[in-house]
């Protein structure tokens, strides 16, 4: 079974500035098989990366996805409002999706 | 527009058995996996299972193999779990969400179930 962590929990930044969340597999993983996903307070959560790098559709290009191996990275290049939420990123492998605990990005 | 659509908040007894539901509309539902996924209060998301509307196959995470069913019934376009005893443990929001193998692309608005003696 495919072992999913991220970093930080919590990231507490202003608007304007740069993020970058980490997300790690405990095995090596086809970067196809990484995607990210918003999940804002009360609602259900929506896909931002696929493919480890591939913006889904209407995602602003101030979100962008790179990584390989055992290491993949969500970062997010200026704050926006709106993007203060919790980001979760997710891996496929041997039939089964395996979730990370998430990261919080929260207003500073 | 692809959409899908879950039926309401539930509030069963310990003990009981339930079946949630979700509806799908705007694609061709059998071309594409359902799966369902946990979130229980203030916590993550865990994926519990998909099946293949297509022939019904369907897999599970070993955590929720045995406890739960995902079925699917393709002449309504309807994915489905269910629990045969809940537990307060089962207190959660459940969302379904459809795949093409790889990823989630569109997302149910979620299911709270609510057991409570």
């Amino acid at each position: 079974e495919i072992v999913v962590t991220q970093s930080p929990g919590t990231l507490s930044l202003s608007p304007g500035e740069r993020a970058t969340l980490s997300c790690r597999a405990s095995q090596s993983v086809s970067s196809s098989y990484v995607a990210w996903y918003q999940q804002k307070r009360g609602q259900a959560p929506s896909l931002l990366i696929y493919s480890a790098s591939r913006r889904a559709t209407g995602i602003p290009d101030r979100f962008s996805g790179s990584g390989s191996g055992t290491d993949f990275t969500l970062t997010i290049s200026r704050l926006e409002p709106e993007d203060f939420a919790v980001y979760f990123c997710h891996v496929y492998g041997n039939s089964q999706f395996t979730f990370g605990p998430g990261t919080k990005v929260e207003i500073k | 527009e692809v959409q899908l659509v879950q039926s309401g908040a539930e509030v069963p007894k310990p003990g009981d058995s339930l079946r949630i539901s979700c509806k799908a509309s705007g694609y061709s539902f059998t071309h594409y996996w359902i799966s369902w996924v946990r979130q229980m209060p203030g916590k993550g998301l865990e994926w519990m299972g998909r099946v293949a509307p297509g022939d019904s196959h369907s897999n599970y995470s070993p955590s929720f193999r045995g406890h739960v069913t995902i079925s699917s019934d393709k002449s309504v376009s309807t994915a489905f779990l269910q629990w045969t005893s809940l537990t307060a443990s089962d207190t959660a929001i459940y969302y379904c969400a459809r795949s093409d193998g790889d990823y989630h692309d569109y997302w149910g608005q979620g299911t709270l179930v609510t057991v409570s003696s």
